[in-house]
């Protein structure tokens, strides 16, 4: 089984400083792993996702994420965050078998951005 | 636009009382998806169907039931629901499962009275 830890619940960040979402996940086997964002009173939309090859992957928004497999991590980053990406994120790893899985998701980061 | 839908939005119950929560997709996905997200919390696999194939979690309660009857509509059925059973409940396609994006829709906001 698949687990994923996302240990800040909230994090607070003025406009157009850089921020980092942690998250960390334990997997005994190869995973995926998926960055999904809530807008308010929205479902989750996909933000990016690491599959294999290259270890960081970006987003159109300008967020990027990099997959660490000695840290079991996949941290997400913004150099420069907008008021617009106030949110929660959610961080989700998936464990491939026969080409069929589900995801298990983090408890979510909610990202607070004040003016 | 392609899409996944979820009727109603906010759905208010009495304990005990039976509802059904609906999902509609029009993406054409062979997967569809029922989580429970109960607030500051992860999102919950309850079940979800591969074509006709229903496949439901271990840890799911027997007071959560699941139809689909075609390719585009999914049911949640709550058969006796609970005030632990408030949650926002959140449908999600995929094309064929696995790395594939899974779409989500906007969620039901379930409040047990």
């Amino acid at each position: 089984a698949q687990s994923v830890t996302q240990l800040d619940s909230q994090v607070p960040v003025f406009e157009e400083a850089p921020v980092e979402l942690r998250c960390n996940y334990s997997s005994s086997v190869s995973v995926y792993l998926f960055w999904y964002v809530q807008y308010p009173n929205q479902g989750l939309q996909l933000l990016l996702k690491y599959l294999s090859g290259s270890t960081l992957v970006e987003s159109i928004n300008g967020f990027e994420a990099e997959f660490n497999k000695s840290q079991t991590s996949f941290h997400l980053r913004k150099p420069s965050v907008h008021i617009s990406d106030t949110a929660e994120y959610f961080c989700a790893v998936s464990a491939p078998n026969s080409g069929y899985s589900t995801l298990t998701f983090g408890k979510g980061t909610m990202l607070l951005v004040s003016p | 636009d392609a899409m996944v839908i979820q009727n109603p939005r906010y759905q208010v119950t009495q304990f005990g009382k039976p509802v059904t929560l609906s999902c509609s997709q029009t993406l054409n996905h062979n997967v569809m998806y029922w989580y429970q997200q109960k607030s500051s919390q992860a999102p919950k696999l309850l079940f979800h169907y591969y074509d006709k194939d229903f496949n439901n979690e271990a840890d799911t309660p027997d007071n959560f039931q699941s139809r689909r009857p075609n390719t585009s509509f999914c049911f949640l059925d709550i058969r006796s629901p609970g005030l632990g059973d408030a949650a926002m409940y959140l449908c999600a396609t995929s094309l064929t499962g696995g790395a594939e994006t899974q779409y989500f829709g906007p969620g039901t906001r379930l409040l047990v009275l």
